[in-house]
């Protein structure tokens, strides 16, 4: 499928447990994104990649680790999940990082921690 | 804190009216602003954008104004239509970090 596109779309894990959401993208765009949204929140920021192999920190990185092998995946995992860490999960994908360059967003993942 | 706030967490407005969201925002470094529209169970989809050096910028029936003095933006549909009910955010991108902060969203609906 063209576009980008997230796996699972919805989730029920348990507190302690290692979670992974995929995000794929095929436009070859060189920055992705991960949010989360919140209610009251918005979507805040949580890690970005400007490339394969560049990651930075985003407004809400704590408990999340991200990595980026291939321009197309940029996997978001959760080590211990938290109660808190319950939310939707937005990956989204640019040509460039912001400003004139559109950030196209994925479906969302769902994500509940029991 | 905030650094983008859209107070009213839902407007309800009628077919063929105008629709006025409104975002205030803190953070003097914004030198972009920027609108997205979501619907249920999809991702957020741009609809319209401003430079920190307009007042006004206008794209079909979507309008956004920004008023620097104020720190407010506010995003007019006219008219507005009920495909046009959805959840709308506000964005500032910082000159410095280079990042988008999101206002926490207004659901609009528009009524037959």
């Amino acid at each position: 499928d063209a576009g980008i596109t997230q796996s699972p779309r919805y989730k029920i894990t348990e507190t302690g447990r290692q979670v992974t959401l995929m995000c794929h993208q095929t436009w070859s765009h060189s920055y992705m994104f991960w949010y989360r949204q919140d209610l009251g929140h918005g979507l805040r920021l949580i890690y970005y990649s400007a490339a394969a192999d560049i990651t930075d920190k985003g407004e809400v990185p704590d408990g999340y680790v991200v990595s980026r092998s291939k321009t197309e995946n940029f996997p978001l995992t959760l080590e211990s999940a938290t109660r808190s860490q319950t939310s939707v999960y937005f990956c989204a994908s640019s040509d460039g990082y912001v400003g004139n360059n559109e950030q196209f967003f994925g479906p969302g993942t769902r994500l509940t921690v029991l | 804190d905030q650094q983008v706030k859209q107070n009213s967490p839902s407007l309800s407005v009628q077919e063929g009216r105008i629709s006025i969201l409104n975002c205030d925002y803190t953070n003097s470094m914004f030198d972009y602003f920027l609108w997205y529209k979501k619907y249920p169970a999809e991702g957020p989809t741009f609809l319209i954008s401003i430079s920190s050096i307009k007042d006004k910028n206008e794209d079909g029936r979507f309008t956004v104004f920004l008023n620097k003095s104020a720190k407010h933006l506010s995003l007019h549909i006219v008219p507005s239509q009920p495909g046009d009910s959805a959840v709308y955010f506000c964005a500032g991108i910082d000159g410095s970090a280079r990042q988008l902060t999101f206002g926490s969203g207004t659901q609009l609906t528009v009524l037959p």
